[in-house]
């Protein structure tokens, strides 16, 4: 089944360590979303990837980074993880990125900070 | 301001029963409106589209511009509808603005 896939379901790091969260996908789709997702909270969108194109939330930290070095793989950098930075980080593709796009969420990884 | 507002954080009903999961959005076009479920232990996934107007597992959501809102409803629970319930807006620029959820929990 084509499906958006995350790699650590689990990670773990202490504070200030940097830490690489994994996504991929096998839908082929043009546009891939990092969400952030605190406790009882709304999942906040991070950046996305349309192909190549790389674009910024205004309020996401410059510790956040990301790479997409080709269609199926985005990957998120936490350059120094803060206690604050503890979440569940969600993976999301669709297809074209309009307004009426369905979006298809990887499993999460939930990030623990020591 | 765009903003998506589940006033319920918790909702428990009766097998049986009907159950409305409340929705309302500030947006100052046309909405593009999405209920998406996350059922336990298993991703976030597309309930349904208001752009679809379809019923998926018993449950439709209308959209009301004039109450800016987008109640999603089924008319008798199922257990198995137990879930985390997200309403969510598609706006320009590949952002979709979620709701901070609503937990259904229906009970025998």
């Amino acid at each position: 089944d084509a499906m958006v896939i995350q790699n650590p379901r689990y990670q773990v790091t202490q504070f200030g360590k940097p830490v690489t969260l994994s996504c991929s996908q096998t839908l082929n789709h043009n546009v891939m979303y990092w969400y952030q997702q605190k406790s009882s909270q709304a999942p906040k969108l991070l950046f996305h990837y349309y192909d190549k194109d790389f674009n910024n939330e205004a309020d996401t930290p410059d510790n956040f980074q990301s790479r997409r070095p080709n269609t199926s793989f985005c990957f998120l950098d936490i350059r120094s993880p803060g206690l604050g930075d503890a979440a569940m980080y969600l993976c999301a593709t669709s297809l074209s990125g309009t307004r009426a796009d369905t979006q298809y969420f990887g499993p999460g990884t939930r990030l623990t900070v020591l | 301001a765009q903003r998506v507002t589940q006033p319920e954080k918790l909702l428990s009903v009766f097998k049986g029963a009907p159950v409305e999961l409340k929705c309302n959005y500030s947006y100052s076009g046309s909405p593009e409106l999405f209920w998406y479920v996350q059922y336990s232990r298993q991703r976030l996934q597309l309930l349904l589209r208001h752009i679809s107007r379809e019923s998926i597992k018993g449950f439709t959501a209308d959209l009301n511009k004039g109450e800016t809102s987008f109640h999603l409803k089924k008319p008798f629970a199922q257990e198995e509808d137990s879930a985390m319930y997200y309403c969510a807006l598609g706006t320009g620029g590949f952002k979709t603005i979620f709701g901070a959820g609503t937990r259904l929990f229906v009970k025998a």
